[in-house]
């Protein structure tokens, strides 16, 4: 059964600290993406991924930075964490071409206190 | 500004009639759309698609209708059953080229025994 597997379920960090949520797919896709999903705004694209080492911003970058250093590996980073970046965090990943739709990650709740 | 809007926040069914999720998109150059369904705690999972050659697209108890026209679709659950409470995304995405899918706020079914 493929997969898209992120590292945590559940992470409690505190204001400034450095957060890293890893994600790894097992699809040999080439085209992964971090979504963070809160109440009433729906699903808000962060950063995606083409290819291994290339990224490009979402809609909401901001505090945010990503690695791709292998394809099966996308993270994302939280530079200083801040409490406005408490959410639920999802990975997706695709095929590359016309028509392939996402699989996603379980998620991960981040709360930062 | 919103490109995909899902202006139901919340819909409330009876077991067994039917439930129809509406979605409406701005960007004229979507043409392909999906379904996603998600339960608390999980990430989503694809549930159907329809391009824009197609105004009907079957699978099983789901049907999406697609009013290019109006830049409307809507997904059609018969019959509504409890298991099918969840949250519903709408996403939609251009064919050529390799564009994120851009998702709804989602619209929150509850079906009632």
């Amino acid at each position: 059964d493929v997969k898209v597997t992120q590292s945590s379920r559940y992470l409690v960090k505190r204001t400034g600290e450095k957060v890293f949520l890893e994600c790894v797919q097992d699809m040999d896709h080439e085209n992964m993406f971090w979504y963070r999903q809160d109440p009433g705004l729906g699903l808000r694209l962060i950063y995606f991924s083409y290819d291994v080492k290339m990224k490009e911003k979402g809609d909401i970058p901001e505090g945010y930075s990503v690695s791709r250093e292998k394809k099966e590996r996308f993270s994302l980073i939280l530079e200083s964490a801040s409490t406005n970046q408490t959410s639920m965090y999802l990975c997706a990943s695709s095929l590359s071409g016309i028509g392939y739709g996402y699989t996603f990650g379980s998620g991960t709740r981040l709360t930062v206190v | 500004d919103q490109q995909v809007k899902q202006n139901s926040p919340s819909l409330s069914v009876q077991e067994g009639r039917i439930s129809i999720l509406n979605c409406d998109y701005t960007n004229s150059m979507f043409d392909y759309f999906l379904w996603y369904k998600k339960y608390p705690a999980e990430g989503p999972t694809f549930l159907i698609s329809i391009s824009s050659i197609k105004d009907k697209n079957e699978d099983g108890r789901f049907t999406v209708f697609l009013n290019k026209s109006a830049k409307h679709l809507s997904l059609h659950i018969v019959p509504s059953q409890p298991g099918d409470s969840a949250v519903y995304f709408c996403a939609a995405s251009q064919y050529s080229g390799n564009t994120p899918l851009v998702f709804g706020k989602g619209t929150r079914l509850s079906v009632i025994a």
